[in-house]
């Protein structure tokens, strides 16, 4: 039974520039979260989505945006890179209505220089 | 402003050592808190207690819920070298859906 599965494990982006992280979540799950884990913070909520919809959205600006397709599987996008993007983005799954705590992936490790 | 805070913020304990953590939380319409193992990256779910399930066991770490002093511990029992690990406490509230408001963590060192 495959858990979360999220790419690139490492990826390091220069200031300006725009990037992609993808999720694949657990089998059977239906509902994606993501994220912000800065070091030496606990993770920070960005959005959920849910039948290939945004369903809610925490504190983060419009450079950060996603997407779910149909297989459940989704993307984070975020423009316009700043050095404070630099941060372990989680993802995280779970089935609709959630009875239990949610999968997280092992994340990937963005630098922005 | 909905708020979790955990401390203390690092540990360092031998080996067989029984240990505490403590989560604090300020939640309005609070409905459940949660607590994960985050060994290197990926948050491991331990345990979630709500209003009507306020005490969990599960070998040697068992957590409790004091709803009147908004708060939650985490014990471990016969601490392990394995047991070294972030623990991360987060909080949901009933307008939140399905968001977790995490705190900071509690970075456990086990020596042996």
């Amino acid at each position: 039974d495959a858990g979360v599965t999220q790419s690139p494990t490492h990826l390091i982006k220069t200031r300006g520039q725009q990037v992609t992280l993808r999720c694949s979540p657990k089998s059977g799950h239906d509902t994606v979260s993501w994220y912000q884990q800065a070091l030496g913070q606990g993770p920070q909520f960005i959005f959920q989505y849910y039948e290939e919809e945004e369903r809610q959205r925490g504190n983060f600006p419009d450079r950060f945006s996603g997407h779910q397709f149909p297989n459940y599987s989704s993307e984070l996008n975020v423009n316009a890179l700043l050095l404070g993007d630099s941060a372990l983005y989680l993802c995280a799954s779970s089935l609709m209505p959630r009875r239990s705590g949610y999968t997280f992936g092992s994340g990937t490790r963005l630098t922005v220089v | 402003e909905d708020k979790v805070v955990q401390s203390p913020l690092s540990l360092v304990v031998h080996e067989g050592d029984t240990v505490t953590l403590n989560c604090s939380y300020e939640v309005t319409n609070f409905r459940s808190l949660l607590w994960y193992k985050q060994e290197k990256k990926a948050p491991t779910f331990l345990f979630m207690l709500t209003s009507s399930g306020i005490e969990k066991k599960s070998g040697r770490l068992s957590s409790i819920l004091d709803k009147k002093e908004l708060s939650s511990i985490l014990n471990i029992t016969a601490t392990q070298t394995g047991d070294s690990a972030i623990y991360l406490c987060a909080a949901r509230n009933s307008n939140s859906g399905y968001a977790l408001n995490f705190g900071k963590g509690t970075s456990l060192l086990v020596t042996p």
